[in-house]
């Protein structure tokens, strides 16, 4: 049990379009997700936070316009990167949890390619 | 320009051999830690966990230490074997105040077993 996916695993888009990674939570509900990203040879940054049913909470220095997350259901949340530029490309990691403070259960990661 | 600091520290071992990662912890108010393994391209795989009030944790192949004083984390694997190879990230949580639900991961350790 526990497992989360996300969709799709690897992406590459032009600068300037916009791209949407999804994450499930397959066989639980998930009242909390997070979104992680994750630059080479450097560890997992939280970007922001997604309870089911409420605007995400992001952290400093990430851009809530930019990265726009939607939490609509206990088992999907989606995170688009708007008008995204060669420097938003990265790992993206979501994690679910039962509830904020269980335990995280981490996707495979979605690769962002932006040329 | 030259990257500036982003070197992952890296751990080589024979296959059979014990490896030790290592890891220092930033809040002394944390609680709670976990041991990451991932795989390239992969998200991160679950391994031990420990609680503040305990200073060691075994399972199986592995072994966790906390010494709470210098907030240092280590993580054992005996017999290490080529599946092994991998990054290894704590992380900890339980900072306290409204941000004791989230994961903060360590820069990572690379770990590369010779057969």
């Amino acid at each position: 049990g526990a497992v989360v996916s996300q969709h799709p695993s690897w992406v590459i888009c032009k600068s300037g379009t916009s791209v949407k990674i999804e994450c499930r939570s397959l066989d639980f509900q998930a009242t909390t997700m997070f979104w992680y990203r994750q630059f080479p040879k450097q560890s997992l940054m939280l970007m922001a936070t997604s309870n089911e049913g409420s605007k995400a909470t992001y952290e400093q220095g990430v851009e809530k316009d930019k990265f726009l997350i939607n939490h609509a259901s206990l088992t999907l949340s989606t995170l688009t990167v708007t008008s995204a530029h060669p420097e938003d490309s990265s790992f993206y990691i979501c994690s679910a949890s039962r509830t904020s403070h269980n335990e995280q259960f981490f996707g495979p990661g979605t690769r962002l390619t932006v040329l | 320009g030259e990257s500036v600091g982003l070197h992952l520290p890296t751990l080589s071992v024979q296959e059979g051999d014990n490896s030790i990662i290592n890891c220092a912890y930033s809040n002394s108010a944390s609680d709670y830690f976990i041991w990451y393994k991932q795989e390239s391209g992969k998200g991160p795989q679950f391994i031990i966990d420990i609680r503040s009030n305990m200073d060691k944790r075994q399972g199986q192949r592995v072994t966790v230490l906390l010494n709470k004083t210098v907030k240092h984390l280590s993580l054992q694997i005996a017999a290490t074997q080529p599946g092994d190879s991998a990054v290894y990230f704590c992380a900890e949580k339980g900072g306290g105040g409204g941000s004791n639900y989230k994961l903060t991961f360590g820069k990572g350790t690379l770990l590369t077993v010779n057969p």
